[in-house]
């Protein structure tokens, strides 16, 4: 399984786009980028996902580098309710595979 | 949709009693169920994956005999932590993956139970 860098935390501006980074340089063909953030004391939530093309939903955006070694979950418009850990998780789509959680990074959302 | 519940979100049992943490799938099918246990700063770990009808596997480094995960419905599944001591205080979440679906992101995790041994 590839393994991904994130950094431990980050501050961000309420109002301001929070750009969260994650580093995954062995990733193989097959892996797709996900991404999940967990507010304090309840489960994750599922935010957004990728191969090798950008995408976008409700929540959030999500930048794939073209050699796919690196990823940046962005939220355009931060606000308190974004505080959280934000993982980002590598894995195959085939069925056994199960979702293993790192360290993630910690976001903290200013007013 | 795609709501998971936990019962209960908070339970207090003393030393070497068992407690069991219900999973419930509300509005969709669940084969496939997972147990996470979580301590404070820490990640989540996984515990072990149960699929309906089926025996759980468990994680290297899990009792299963201390941890019992029962999956007996397609929408619930039961975690029991036997004989319990301060140590397993934890938060213990688990997540349900849509039955017949097979993408990894088609898993949606319940809130939590905080669980505190005294």
């Amino acid at each position: 399984d590839a393994k991904t860098t994130q950094p431990p935390s980050m501050d961000c501006a309420e109002g301001r786009a929070a750009n969260l980074p994650c580093n995954h340089s062995t990733i193989s063909g097959n892996e797709y980028v996900y991404w999940y953030r967990q507010i304090h004391s309840q489960g994750p939530q599922y935010i957004i996902h990728g191969l090798k093309n950008n995408e976008t939903n409700e929540m959030a955006s999500l930048i794939i580098t073209e050699d796919r070694k690196s990823s940046t979950l962005i939220l355009p418009h931060a606000t308190l309710r974004d505080t959280a850990v934000y993982y980002c998780i590598v894995r195959g789509r085939e069925y056994g595979n199960k979702l293993v959680f790192g360290a993630g990074t910690i976001l903290r959302v200013k007013s | 949709g795609a709501v998971v519940s936990q019962h209960p979100s908070r339970v207090i049992c003393k030393s070497g009693t068992s407690v069991k943490i219900e999973c419930r799938s509300l509005d969709f099918q669940a084969t496939t169920m997972f147990w996470y246990r979580q301590f404070p700063k820490k990640s989540l770990m996984l515990m072990a994956t149960s699929n309906e009808g089926s025996k759980a596997t468990y994680e290297q480094g899990v009792e299963k005999d201390k941890f019992l995960i029962n999956h007996a419905s397609l929408t619930l599944s039961t975690l029991t932590v036997t004989s319990a001591h301060p140590e397993d205080s934890s938060f213990y979440i688990c997540s349900a993956r849509r039955a017949g679906r097979t993408s990894l992101w088609e898993q949606y995790f319940g809130p939590g139970t905080r669980l505190t041994v005294t």
